[in-house]
């Protein structure tokens, strides 16, 4: 089955800097791959997500890459402000008509000001 | 803005009780999933329903856990009999089968 590997753990920056995480999945089929925002006792929130079709995508100060022959993506952040930490989750679509996520383990970033 | 609900949002009970969390997924989606959250796991998938439907439980421990979907509005979780290790943040999500899916608030269970 799928397997989805998240790094870094935790990654400390400062405000204005830039943040990136990386993931790397392991099946070949997956064709989704969003990320999750989740701030303390919150809900995972959807921030941003890529289909297999494009390598990268877009939205004001994020972006997320893909690289499907490498079988990775990554989670850029820009000029990152305090209110941007937070943990972050990417998530890999398995083979099946249904889109089940399989999660990575999670980032926690924080942004010092 | 629609947003998926859950009930209740803490719940606190003793070892042997039986618990019930409940989920309106957002109108319209048809797709709907438990999730499980705590420290040591992170998110684990413990059942999902397409058009009420289940179509995957392998996440969850069969002999106390049990989803159903009563109809299109409501998703329930039941655990009987609860265990302290069944203690965690537990997540319904909702979403249509293109991929997106979006999380409810949570029930935070503790089982003393």
């Amino acid at each position: 089955g799928e397997n989805v590997e998240q790094h870094p753990s935790t990654l400390s920056v400062q405000e204005g800097d830039s943040a990136v995480i990386k993931c790397t999945y392991s099946d070949s089929a997956s064709n989704y791959f969003p990320w999750y925002k989740q701030e303390l006792g919150k809900r995972p929130q959807l921030i941003i997500d890529i289909r297999s079709n494009v390598g990268e995508k877009k939205d004001q100060r994020i972006a997320v890459t893909l690289n499907k022959t490498a079988k990775h993506f990554s989670l850029h952040i820009t000029e990152t402000q305090p209110e941007d930490s937070a943990v972050y989750f990417c998530a890999a679509s398995t083979n099946t008509g249904f889109q089940k996520l399989v999660f990575g383990t999670g980032t926690r970033l924080l942004v010092s000001p | 803005d629609a947003r998926v609900t859950q009930t209740p949002r803490d719940k606190v009970t003793e070892m042997g009780q039986e618990v019930t969390m409940r989920c309106q997924p957002i109108l319209g989606h048809n797709t709907v999933f438990w999730y499980r959250q705590t420290m040591m796991q992170g998110l684990e998938l413990l059942a999902y329903f397409r058009n009420r439907a289940p179509l995957d439980d392998s996440g969850m421990p069969k002999d106390r856990f049990s989803a159903e979907m009563p109809d299109a509005t409501l998703a329930t979780l039941k655990i009987q009999p609860s265990e302290p290790r069944d203690s965690a943040v537990y997540f319904c999500a909702s979403g249509l089968t293109a991929g997106e899916q979006f999380f409810g608030p949570g029930t935070r269970l503790t089982v003393l």
